[in-house]
């Protein structure tokens, strides 16, 4: 079937724009997940979805995140005024849901490539 | 909070060889998984191989293999006979049991497979 998708592939954008990122997880996957990827943090856990529900944001760098997950599929990723240092691979993950004594494998997007000039 | 270590930021090996990646992590918790991830220039993360902490027995998934030594808290990831498409950045994963959804990944290990 279909995997995690993710748009745009590649983001340009300039210093204090907005922009929203896009997930669309695997169907019937109702856990979703933020990561970013730096060259200077590494991989770093941004946020994650239950539903349309976020019971963690605490990953989100700043106030000028936000995401938001409608209909329990589609999340967006939003970054206000961006800066230079959000400039970054952003990737998405969706996997059945988390279990207390289980965990299943998160499927991984191809991820959006922010730039940030 | 977990640490995870990965002390070799770039290995190679040439083809139909065996290489071992390194990983080690830190965590006061006994309940918890392991993971391998690899990401080819495509920039897609694809689970290589996991580790429950609660199973003795190393997991294995055809040419992948895992030396797992929980007191040592280490997880080294074997790859035997190396293909050239196995030429990746190797990331090592830790996700604790109580939360069981935040991946916390190491730097990574550039693998370069060589015919």
């Amino acid at each position: 079937g279909a995997g995690v998708s993710q748009s745009p592939s590649n983001k340009v954008t300039e210093k204090g724009k907005d922009v929203e990122l896009r997930c669309d997880p695997i169907s019937g996957h109702t856990a979703l997940y933020w990561y970013r990827q730096s060259l200077g943090q590494g991989l770093e856990f941004l946020i994650y979805f239950q539903g349309n529900s976020a019971p963690d944001k605490s990953g989100l760098p700043s106030d000028r995140f936000s995401a938001e997950r409608t209909g329990g599929s589609v999340s967006t990723l939003t970054i206000q005024r961006t800066q230079q240092e959000d400039s970054a691979v952003y990737l998405c993950a969706s996997s059945f849901p988390p279990q207390r004594s289980s965990t299943d494998t998160q499927y991984f997007g191809p991820g959006t490539r922010l730039t940030v000039l | 909070a977990q640490t995870v270590t990965q002390s070799q930021p770039e290995m190679s090996v040439q083809e139909a060889e065996t290489v071992t990646l390194s990983c080690t992590y830190d965590t006061s918790e006994s309940n918890y998984y392991l993971f391998w991830y690899k990401q080819p220039p495509s920039r897609q993360m694809i689970l290589v191989i996991r580790q429950e902490a609660y199973k003795q027995q190393n997991a294995t998934e055809n040419r992948f293999s895992v030396n797992f030594q929980k007191a040592a808290k280490s997880f080294s990831l074997k790859i035997s006979d190396s293909q050239l498409g196995d030429t990746a950045m190797y990331f090592c994963a830790f996700m604790n049991s109580n939360s069981g959804y935040a991946l916390n990944f190491g730097k990574g290990t550039s693998l370069l497979v060589t015919p």
